[in-house]
Order: structure tokens, then C-alpha cells, then sequence
């Protein structure tokens, strides 16, 4: 019953350190996304997966690498982070697609950059 | 291109009382539309969506929603709010692909 599973759940980064947040699900999912949440600004789309092997750039992919070489992962790679990355990072998964609004959120990644 | 607009960014209101959380959305094309519910320190949650169909469309826990296409709105409501319900809730809107626009967030805080 574990769904999506984010770790780790928080983190303090220093400026220029990097780090990978990693993502699981355990439902069989094609598709993958990485959200970033920051106060009054709702949920923006860094990174989204169609299927092991293939990825693609959302809204805010600056700053960030991703791969995805199973169904079942999906890492988040920050390089350099910066304190504009300080904020609580979501990894979703949908067995057909955001389109159909059936996203499986995670717990949540909370990072602080100082 | 696609985008969702939260009037209220929060709402209090009183247990048992009713209560509208509004959303309205811009797209050039038909979209499908989505609320959200997010509690303290989790993730979010499917609370309702439209796809087609009838305009009015109910969650299992006393939320409903209409499509109201000339108006392009969204709007959610519940006839008498509960403590529990106390959230942050997100209006999303999606066109035929693979992405999701959230709006910015209402947060719900029902006071006894």
C-alpha cells in the first residue's frame, strides 16, 4: 500500500551543494512528474515522464536534471543548489496522464538552501 | 495557454456554515477541470473532476462543483463545513496532454 514515496522528507542544503531527491511508486505507472510548491504560487511542473527512457521539461526545469531508467523511479537531481530552490518538492505518478487529473501525490520533499 | 485563477487565497468560516472556494480558468480549447484538497504536511488529493458530462459533480465527502463554461468557472462548495475540513485547496485545469496547471491555492480555515 506504499503509493509514492519521497525521500528524504526534509533537507538543508549550503549554496552549491548538490543532492538527488528520489521518488517510487509501486502502482505500474508510465507517467512521472516532479512539482515544485512554493507559498501563493501553487504547484509548478519541473519535470514529467512518459514512460521508463523518456523525459521532458515542465514550466521550471532551471537548475534541475532528471532520468528515469525504470517505471518505478524517478530521481530529481539539484546541481548548485541556490536559496531560490528552497521550497517543498512533489513527486506525482497517473496511470494515463496529468490530463485526466489522476495524479498520486507523494509526501512531500521539504528543502532549504542557506 | 491554459491558466487558473484562485480569487481567494483564504477563506474562514464557521462550523456548519456554507462555503464557496472560487476558480476561474482561461484555454482556447475545451479543458477538463480538477480540485485538489491538500492537508498539513501531505500530499495533495483528488477531490473531484469534470471530464464531460453533467456540470455539477459531487466528492464523497459533501464538496460539490460546477462547470459553468460561458462563465469559465469552477467554482467549489459545500452547504455546511465540518473542522476536519480545515485545507489548503487547489483548482487545476488540464487541455489534452500531459500537463497539469494548478491555481495558486485557497486555504480553508473553519473555525469552531
Amino acid at each position: 500500500n506504499a503509493g509514492v514515496t519521497q525521500t528524504p522528507k526534509f533537507r538543508i542544503l549550503k549554496i552549491g551543494q548538490s543532492m538527488t531527491l528520489q521518488c517510487a511508486q509501486d502502482m505500474n505507472h508510465n507517467y512521472m512528474y516532479w512539482y515544485r510548491q512554493d507559498p501563493g504560487m501553487g504547484l509548478k511542473l519541473i519535470y514529467y515522464s512518459v514512460g521508463a527512457g523518456i523525459t521532458d521539461k515542465g514550466e521550471v526545469p532551471n537548475g534541475y536534471n532528471v532520468s528515469r531508467s525504470t517505471t518505478e523511479d524517478f530521481p530529481l537531481r539539484l546541481e548548485l543548489a541556490a536559496p531560490s530552490q528552497t521550497s517543498v518538492y512533489f513527486c506525482a505518478s497517473s496511470p494515463q496522464g496529468a490530463w485526466t487529473g489522476e495524479l498520486f501525490f507523494g509526501e512531500g520533499s521539504r528543502l532549504t538552501v542557506l | 495557454a491554459q491558466s487558473v485563477t484562485q480569487l481567494d487565497s483564504q477563506v474562514p468560516v464557521f462550523e456548519e456554515a456554507p462555503v464557496e472556494l472560487r476558480c476561474n480558468y482561461s484555454s482556447s480549447v475545451s479543458v477538463y477541470l480538477f480540485w485538489y484538497v491538500q492537508y498539513p504536511n501531505q500530499g495533495l488529493q483528488l477531490l473531484l473532476k469534470y471530464l464531460s458530462g453533467s456540470t455539477l459533480v459531487e466528492s464523497i465527502n459533501g464538496f460539490e462543483a460546477e462547470f459553468n463554461k460561458s462563465q469559465t468557472s469552477f467554482h467549489l462548495r459545500k452547504p455546511s463545513v465540518h473542522i476536519s475540513d480545515t485545507a489548503e485547496y487547489f483548482c487545476a485545469v488540464s487541455e489534452y496532454g500531459n500537463k497539469l496547471v494548478f491555481g495558486a491555492g485557497t486555504i480553508l480555515r473553519v473555525k469552531s
